[in-house]
């Protein structure tokens, strides 16, 4: 079983300020991809990256995953309060009809106005 | 609106009283699962199915069976549900054949409680 290790665990911080979040592993995946989730829903997919070293803009949001496809980090500009929520990284394994999606437990971010 | 639906959203029930968790998807995906969330594991995956009659365990499936009758339907079922059952449920649904290579559309979560 492939482990994904995301930290911090918890993160609280105040609007406009800037972060980043972690998302570790010791085996290499095929892809992952990024989910926020906000409380009483479910997870959103925010983005899917692919390929070694790869850099995702999504508004103040900036993904990249680690050239040996290892690891990936989710760097957020100007935190708003509507950043608030659970991110969640998750591995992709094998392919095709074998592949395996494994999630790590999350960051929880809390901005304060 | 391309969604997926659970219900219900809420459900507290006593131990061994046998229940049903509905999931429908309007997507047309053929991969469909379904996955607990407790505080600390994060999210596990209990069973999934590739397409209609074809499901598989995932990593925790002890305690529950499901069907796939039909694509767009993947009901979850707790014959005998117990108080470790208590969790958040979600479906998800995927577009294409790989296990979530597409992303998961996941639905709103159904909060189970087991006394």
């Amino acid at each position: 079983t492939q482990l994904l290790e995301q930290s911090p665990q918890f993160l609280s911080i105040q609007e406009g300020e800037n972060l980043t979040v972690y998302c570790n592993s010791s085996s290499v995946f095929s892809s992952l991809q990024w989910y926020r989730q906000e409380p009483g829903e479910g997870p959103v997919l925010l983005v899917t990256v692919v390929t070694g070293g790869e850099v995702k803009k999504l508004k103040r949001l900036t993904f990249q995953f680690g050239d040996a496809r290892k690891d990936s980090s989710l760097h957020i500009t100007a935190a708003q309060p509507g950043d608030t929520g659970l991110y969640l990284c998750a591995g992709g394994v094998g392919g095709g009809s074998n592949y395996k999606l494994t999630f790590g437990k999350g960051t929880l971010l809390t901005v304060n106005p | 609106e391309a969604q997926v639906t659970q219900n219900p959203r809420y459900l507290i029930t006593v131990t061994g009283k046998k229940l049903t968790v509905t999931c429908s998807q309007n997507m047309n995906h053929e991969y469909m699962s379904w996955y607990r969330q407790d505080p600390g594991l994060g999210l596990r995956q209990i069973y999934y199915s590739m397409n209609v009659e074809v499901t598989d365990k995932g990593d925790v499936p002890e305690g529950y069976k499901v069907s796939r009758k039909e694509k767009r339907n993947f009901p979850l079922i707790l014959e005998s549900p117990s108080p470790n059952q208590t969790s958040l449920y979600f479906c998800a649904s995927s577009l294409g054949g790989g296990r979530g290579l597409a992303g998961y559309t996941f639905g709103s979560g159904t909060r189970l409680t087991v006394v």
